[in-house]
């Protein structure tokens, strides 16, 4: 499968444990995106990387959330102390920066599932 | 600020009519307009996209028509089947450097009926 690639699909833990998911993108990708998704919503926005560089996040996300692309090409994102606000889908996605950085097609991941009970 | 409006919320279709989702952006440095399906379960997956510099884009029963003074772009399915039934969202890219990331409306979800 050359697709995105998100592990694990679905996590369950306890309030005020630290969890941590993983995101391989299309290999050819220079950017690579996290976004939160509750049922009946549109994927938010949660922070990007162009390469290695996160050159983006969310104002509204929290302190609690970080993520990383260490060389700029899987990428991890942490949510330390989960809260039950935390609950949702956890997309990633992929794509392109073309000539002049014109953004292309962006590839989802099938999303990990995060339930905290 | 960066936001993108989506209705309606929900639609319901007889099979074989038109459905039409109209989306409206906030930010004029938007240049990339990509509409995308989920069904239940599964990731997002882009049916159709269009850039700034085009007023329209057509593929097969479905199109996408952008008006770029009014920030409005909406797509149009004709013909609809009930494998057309699923959630669709619209997509803004901001091209800015340093920012090239996409802001999702907040879906519609459409059921066609047989």
């Amino acid at each position: 499968d050359t697709g995105v690639s998100q592990n694990p699909r679905h996590k369950i833990t306890k309030r005020g444990q630290n969890v941590t998911f993983r995101c391989d993108p299309i290999s050819e990708h220079n950017r690579l995106y996290w976004y939160r998704q509750t049922l009946g919503q549109g994927p938010e926005f949660l922070t990007y990387f162009q390469n290695e560089a996160q050159l983006e996040k969310s104002r509204l996300l929290s302190d609690r959330f970080s993520a990383e692309r260490p060389k700029g090409s899987f990428s991890t994102l942490e949510i330390q102390r989960t809260e039950q606000g935390d609950s949702a889908m956890y997309l990633c996605a992929s794509s392109f920066g073309g000539t002049g950085g014109l953004n292309t097609e962006a590839f989802f991941g099938q999303g990990t599932r995060l339930t905290v009970v | 600020g960066e936001n993108v409006e989506q209705h309606p919320s929900t639609l319901s279709v007889q099979e074989g009519d038109s459905a039409v989702i109209k989306c409206t952006y906030s930010d004029s440095a938007s240049n990339y307009f990509p509409w995308y399906k989920q069904e239940l379960g599964k990731r997002p997956q882009l049916i159709i996209d269009i850039r700034s510099n085009v007023g329209e884009k057509k593929d097969q029963r479905i199109a996408v028509t952008l008006n770029k003074t009014a920030k409005h772009f909406s797509l149009h399915i004709t013909e609809t089947q009930p494998e057309d039934s699923a959630v669709y969202f619209c997509a803004a890219s901001i091209d800015r450097p340093g920012t090239y990331k996409y802001i999702f409306g907040t879906g519609t979800r459409l059921k066609v009926l047989a």
